[in-house]
């Protein structure tokens, strides 16, 4: 079965960068599209971007270019993404999802706190 | 960006009751989608291409609409219909999201 398994809790310092995990399993990682999603405490879900594992391509919300860079590793069949000159506004918890009727499949979520 | 503005923002609902959820478009979308999250755990696809039922998904659940206006209903409330749903939309970048509605029961 398709799942999703995201990487631990963060506790980050503002304007530091952190690196945060998505291993895919059941499925096969290049051929589809993984999505990132982000949910600030209490508030909505936020559209981040896309990676294509199969060729790399990605694709962005405008807000967070510069923020947000997403990769893909398919020997381990692991979506990455990257957040950088971390702030406040950045604590917020980060789901990977699969597409596929769309968002078939979700991470259990990242929690990234940014705090000093 | 297209934004979904989404009503009510919160309500409750009586077992049995008959409940309908309003996502309204910026501009016209091909397909609205629809998430439910409960407290705690990933948003679980629920209802896909404006009226697909998700795998798993009681069919007292429908949704329907076209252009800016679509809807989900549940024919019949249930106690664990409880929870915050979310439209989505996909027609154009960037993708975005409703703000969310939550559904108590009373």
């Amino acid at each position: 079965q398709v799942q999703l398994q995201q990487s631990g809790t963060e506790l980050v310092k503002p304007a530091s960068s952190v690196k945060i995990s998505c291993k895919a399993s059941g499925y096969t990682f290049t051929s589809n599209y993984m999505h990132w999603i982000r949910q600030q405490p209490g508030n909505g879900l936020e559209w981040i971007g896309w990676i294509y594992p199969g060729n790399g391509n990605t694709k962005y919300n405008q807000k967070f270019d510069g923020k947000a860079t997403l990769t893909a590793d398919k020997s381990s069949s692991t979506a990455y993404m990257q957040l950088s000159s971390l702030t406040s506004e950045d604590s917020a918890v980060y789901f990977c999802a699969r597409d596929g009727s769309p968002f078939a499949y979700w991470g259990q979520g990242t929690l990234v706190t940014v705090s000093s | 960006e297209i934004v979904l503005t989404q009503s009510p923002t919160t309500m409750a609902a009586s077992p049995g009751e008959k409940v309908t959820i309003t996502c309204r478009a910026s501009s016209s979308v091909s397909y609205m989608h629809w998430f439910q999250q409960k407290s705690g755990t990933s948003p679980k696809p629920w209802i896909y291409d404006t009226s697909k039922l998700a795998s798993g998904v009681p069919d007292r659940f429908s949704g329907s609409g076209s252009g800016t206006s679509y809807s989900l209903t549940i024919s019949s409330m249930e106690a664990e219909d409880a929870a915050t749903y979310y439209c989505l939309q996909r027609s154009s970048y960037p993708l975005t999201f409703g703000s969310g509605t939550k559904l108590e029961i009373k």
